[in-house]
């Protein structure tokens, strides 16, 4: 089984914070998702980015695709309490496959 | 809204018995999904559906089987509950095969085999 590394394992950070998360393969993806768990429920759609190279954002939350398409980062600016949760990167290929996943506590 | 609904939130079996998780969505969509969710490796693919009496296993199919006789139900049966499928199990669905598709999940069983 395929295991998609994400780093870190774990983040604990104040509010206001920045913080950057990294989701690396050796393998080419067609496209990559974005997921976050908060506690207690399933994993929600953050975004999907397809071209290599590319930057989406969404608020406070930055997303690029490698050049290569190999790899991605997710930087958030300026972290706060409801961005706690469980950050799982999803490559395309076939069928989903899901990263290890960052835990990011925030603290007030 | 899409709504995966997982029937239990917590169980608790004990070594050996046959043990039914069982998901519902409410959107039409062909494709549904289950998982496991074990600290530090991620969600890992047990079985997926393409359609109705159609599965193929993902990539940690032994010890489960499933089950689509409706559309919008996919079941996930533990023939022999053993001590490691205890486990956070998450249902999913999405409305076709595509590179973009977008999956839908459930809130997750929590088993416990005792």
């Amino acid at each position: 089984t395929q295991l998609l590394e994400q780093s870190p394992q774990f983040l604990s950070i104040q509010e206001g914070e920045n913080l950057t998360v990294y989701c690396n393969s050796s393998s080419v993806f067609s496209s990559l998702q974005w997921y976050r768990q908060e506690p207690g429920e399933g994993p929600v759609l953050l975004v999907t980015v397809v071209t290599g190279g590319e930057v989406k954002k969404l608020k406070r939350l930055t997303f690029q695709f490698g050049d290569a398409r190999k790899d991605s980062s997710l930087h958030i600016t300026a972290a706060q309490p409801g961005d706690t949760g469980l950050y799982l990167c999803a490559p395309r290929q076939g069928k989903l496959i899901f990263g290890t996943g960052t835990r990011l506590q925030v603290f007030p | 809204d899409v709504k995966v609904t997982q029937s239990s939130r917590y169980l608790v079996k004990r070594t050996g018995e046959k043990v039914f998780l069982e998901c519902v969505q409410d959107m039409d969509h062909e494709n549904m999904f289950w998982y496991r969710q074990d600290p530090g490796l991620g969600l890992r693919l047990i079985y997926f559906s393409y359609d109705v009496k159609m599965k193929e296993k993902g990539d940690i199919p032994e010890g489960y089987s499933v089950s689509r006789e409706k559309k919008e139900r996919f079941s996930l049966i533990l023939e022999s509950a053993s001590t490691n499928q205890t486990s956070m199990y998450l249902c999913a669905s999405s409305y076709q095969v595509a590179t973009n598709e977008k999956l839908f999940f459930g809130s997750g069983t929590q088993l416990s085999v005792l």
